[in-house]
């Protein structure tokens, strides 16, 4: 069991560039998150997606976009990276109970 | 929005101690969650708790869903090194706003020098 797979693991951007972060779950879960961390803020919510076709904006959306693209797959998009973007983020899909979190994709922009 | 106040935030246990940790919201929740986050790692999910006043246990770990439906807690017996990392309360409210999984900021523990 895969659970909540993320991709890349680990990535370095220049201030100005963009890229798209891959999130995928296996458990056939209608609701799919992405989160940032930072020290001492906890989990702050960027986008969420209730179902496939929708998505939401969470706590922090400024700067990000997100595609779900299927039930199964959910990306995050930084269009132009910013140094206050460096942070590590976490997927996570969920049941009508509990969220499933991957092992998260750490990112710096320089 | 709705928030979770965690506490402590962070706090030093040394082994064979117990722990214990707490949420609070001025929000009602359906559901309270506990989770876990090692380093390096996602949080991984310890107890949930569906109704109010419910106490479940999980190993050495015990959580119970406050009376009110605005607060739980978390104890851990007897602490071992392993139980050091990060500890996250969750609320779920099925009415709400924020995906309807909101995430207190976490209380760290780590080990006595």
């Amino acid at each position: 069991n895969a659970g909540v797979t993320q991709t890349p693991k680990f990535q370095v951007l220049k201030t100005g560039q963009s890229m798209t972060l891959q999130c995928a779950q296996d458990m056939n879960h209608n609701s799919m998150y992405w989160y940032r961390q930072d020290p001492g803020m906890g989990l702050r919510l960027i986008y969420y997606s209730a179902s496939e076709g929708t998505t939401d904006k969470g706590e922090v959306p400024n700067g990000y976009n997100v595609s779900r693209l299927n039930k199964r797959e959910f990306s995050l998009r930084l269009e132009s990276a910013a140094p206050s973007q460096t942070s590590v983020y976490f997927c996570a899909s969920s049941d009508s109970v509990a969220g499933f979190f991957g092992s998260g994709t750490r990112l710096t922009v320089v | 929005g709705q928030q979770l106040n965690q506490s402590p935030q962070s706090m030093f246990i040394q082994e064979g101690e117990d722990v214990s940790m707490n949420c609070t919201s001025s929000s009602i929740f359906n559901t309270w969650l506990w989770y876990k986050q090692d380093p390096g790692e996602g949080p991984v999910l310890l107890i949930a708790l569906y109704k109010a006043g419910e106490l479940t246990s999980n190993g050495r770990l015990t959580a119970q869903f406050g009376i009110t439906r605005k607060d739980s807690f978390l104890n851990i017996s007897a602490s071992i090194p392993s139980d050091v990392g990060i500890y996250f309360c969750a609320g779920r409210n099925y009415g709400g706003s924020q995906g309807n999984l909101i995430f207190g900021k976490g209380t760290k523990l780590s080990v006595k020098p």
